[in-house]
């Protein structure tokens, strides 16, 4: 079946350090995938995108990556700050006439003061 | 612009009772999608809104899930009788173009079943 998964549950880090949060998706075919940010009594909030057709792609502090050859995503933030504690979710776009998007579990960032 | 809404934030009910969540898009986005996250798992799709026409309900769990929006415009979520599992946050969405980034999401309805 369709799936996407992150490796990492929970990530703690100290402030200012850089955080990577990875994602693996099982469907070759999607062309698209995103990054939302959730924080706690909110709904998810888009990041950053990325098409499949690349490879990385920058933000405001930060960097998606894709490996489309082991079918893995990953985010990073760079100095990472107390505002960025919240739970991360990747998702994969499947296109077609819904666009529906499939979800991975979510890792929950702790940024340590 | 004002952001996709959701109403009520919270919801307890009893296992057996009708709860009917409500979410209003941005105004003018002809999508609205509905999906939740049950138990701290991944959030998954329930159902896709074209104006007020289904586009895909591929991912309702069983009928006692009813959806509808009415003049393409709000959409409401029934569960009819509520059972424990259906327990989680409910999540509402709406686009324009129909494109994951164009997604804008609602804050969620917690909805308790005891």
């Amino acid at each position: 079946g369709e799936s996407v998964g992150l490796h990492l549950p929970t990530l703690s880090v100290q402030e200012g350090d850089n955080s990577i949060i990875n994602c693996a998706y099982s469907n070759s075919a999607s062309d698209y995938f995103i990054w939302y940010k959730q924080e706690s009594g909110k709904g998810p909030q888009f990041i950053i995108d990325i098409r499949s057709n690349m490879d990385k792609r920058q933000g405001q502090r930060v960097t998606v990556l894709l490996n489309k050859t082991v079918k893995h995503l990953s985010l990073q933030i760079a100095a990472t700050q107390p505002g960025d504690s919240a739970v991360y979710f990747c998702a994969e776009n499947l296109g077609g006439a819904t666009n529906k998007l499939i979800f991975g579990t979510g890792t929950l960032l702790a940024v340590q003061p | 612009e004002a952001g996709v809404t959701q109403f009520p934030s919270h919801s307890v009910i009893e296992k057996g009772q009708t709860v009917t969540l409500r979410c209003d898009p941005i105004s003018g986005h002809d999508n609205l999608y509905w999906y939740r996250r049950v138990m701290g798992k991944e959030i998954k799709f329930l159902l896709h809104f074209v104006k007020e026409s289904k586009q895909d309900e591929s991912g309702m769990p069983n009928n006692r899930f009813l959806a509808e929006r009415t003049g393409g415009t709000y959409s409401t979520l029934k569960v009819q009788p509520a059972e424990l599992e259906d327990s989680g946050v409910y999540f509402c969405a709406s686009s324009q173009v129909g494109l994951g980034y164009g997604y804008t999401f609602g804050s969620g309805t917690r909805l308790t079943v005891v």
